[in-house]
């Protein structure tokens, strides 16, 4: 089956950092979705981004579909950005179910 | 847009017991997914319904689990015989048509005394 590998795993950074969190997946993709999970454990919709850049706010992320990667910016980190960055992507002739990386724990420290 | 809702977000269980499990998905979407989360780890998928009709379900769904969906809306997942392993996040996605993302519910947090 399809891998997506998330890095790095562990990010710790200072109030303010810039940080750039990878996702590579093993074989061709309907599409691809970027969340954020917080302390409490919610999931939070990024950004849903199949190929191109796309940006909200401090945040942006561009996917290379060819290559097979998509990375996620995060600029002037704030503490409230901690939490766990997880990328998933829907597999080719699937039911849309999404496939999951590890996920990057990122902890701003203030 | 009310979001997709869960309920219970708590539940403590004795081992052995069965659990019920709710999601309401945003009003429109007809897809719905169940999907179980393990501490440290990524969800993993669990079983997908379009409509009412359960379409796909993971091998990680062992006979104890069965999920429904009457009439497309609100969507059910029970665990019967409750087992130490089950202890876990479980989470419940709704998405509209194909080109758009999935919506997840604050999840229902699952522990097995």
């Amino acid at each position: 089956g399809i891998q997506v590998e998330q890095s790095p795993p562990d990010l710790i950074l200072q109030e303010g950092a810039n940080s750039t969190l990878r996702c590579n997946f093993s074989d061709s993709v309907n599409n691809l979705q970027w969340f954020h999970q917080n302390p409490w454990g919610q999931l939070i919709n990024l950004f849903y981004i199949p190929s191109g850049t796309k940006q909200n706010g401090r945040l942006s992320a561009t996917t290379v579909a060819t290559e097979r990667y998509s990375l996620l910016y995060i600029s002037s980190s704030q503490t409230t950005d901690s939490g766990v960055y997880f990328c998933a992507v829907e597999r080719e002739n699937s039911n849309y179910q999404l496939i999951w990386g590890a996920g990057t724990k990122l902890i701003i420290k203030p | 847009d009310t979001g997709v809702s869960q309920d219970p977000r708590h539940k403590i269980t004795k081992r052995g017991q069965n659990v019920t499990f709710r999601c309401d998905p945003i009003s429109e979407h007809n897809r719905l997914y169940w999907y179980r989360q393990t501490l440290g780890q990524g969800p993993e998928f669990l079983t997908y319904f379009q409509n009412e009709a359960q379409l796909e379900k993971s091998r990680l769904l062992s006979d104890r689990f069965s999920a429904e969906r009457p009439k497309g809306s609100f969507s059910t997942l029970e665990i019967q015989r409750t087992e130490q392993g089950d202890s876990a996040m479980y989470l419940c996605a709704s998405g509209g048509s194909w080109n758009q993302p999935q919506h997840f519910g604050d999840g229902t947090r699952l522990s097995i005394l």
